[in-house]
């Protein structure tokens, strides 16, 4: 079965960096577009980046360009999020997420995974 | 402020049918069939429910359709059950640099 396991998550001072990283099972990873999408406490949903499956194309939210880069390791089967000059409003539960098709960008994430915590407070 | 525009809550008792609405512009939602809705229960990941506007993932109940018409996506949620109370966010792609937009949610009540 599919599974998509982040982890890097934690607390940082403002202005610090964190590497997020997510484990892929159960499908051809190196066929998918993947996605980080993340949920500040109590609230909604906002789409961070994304990745094509061969990793020709990328794009990031405004909110994070400049600061944030994903990338992807087909070999090894896993997404990351390098995420530099953190600020307080970074602070949410980052997840993975994959496309439900494969080979083609559809904007949507048909599996997530558990989600990992960012804190960005001094 | 959201990029798309969902009513803040709805509710409905059970076997009821509910209807959630998602407002955007043609520059997303009007522009393409992007269209997506996800269910999420607290403290848990969210459950992808609709995709391109219409198309549910396998395993997903028959319970939950959605459509579009002009600018404004709707996810309807017949048979009200009790484990259909979640929260419900809608997203789409958009041609602005951002490339995917949410919706603000909308908490579901069933009574």
């Amino acid at each position: 079965q599919v599974q998509l396991v982040e982890s890097g998550g934690g607390l940082v001072k403002p202005g610090g960096s964190l590497r997020l990283s997510c484990a892929a099972s159960g499908f051809t990873f190196s066929d998918y577009y993947m996605s980080w999408i993340r949920q500040a406490p109590g609230k909604g949903l906002e789409w961070v980046s994304y990745i094509s499956s061969r990793s020709s194309s990328i794009y990031y939210a405004d909110s994070v360009k400049g600061r944030f880069t994903i990338s992807r390791d087909n070999a090894k089967n896993s997404l990351y999020l390098q995420m530099n000059s953190l600020r307080a409003e970074d602070t949410a539960v980052y997840y993975c997420a994959r496309d439900p098709l494969p080979n083609y960008g559809d904007y949507s994430s048909d599996h997530w995974g558990q989600g990992t915590l960012v804190t960005v407070s001094s | 402020q959201s990029a798309l525009t969902q009513p803040a809550s709805v509710s409905g008792s059970p076997g009821q049918s509910i209807t959630i609405s998602c407002t955007g512009t043609s520059s997303d939602v009007g522009g393409y069939n992007y269209v997506s809705w996800y269910q999420q229960h607290p403290g848990k990941a969210p459950k992808l429910i609709i995709y391109d506007v219409s198309t549910r993932p396998s395993g997903v109940s028959n319970r939950f359709s959605g459509s579009k018409s002009g600018n404004t996506a709707s996810l309807t949620i017949s048979w009200l059950q009790a484990e259909d109370e979640a929260d419900y966010y809608c997203s789409s792609y958009t041609s602005s640099s951002t490339q995917v937009v949410f919706g603000g949610g909308t908490k579901l009540t069933v009574l």
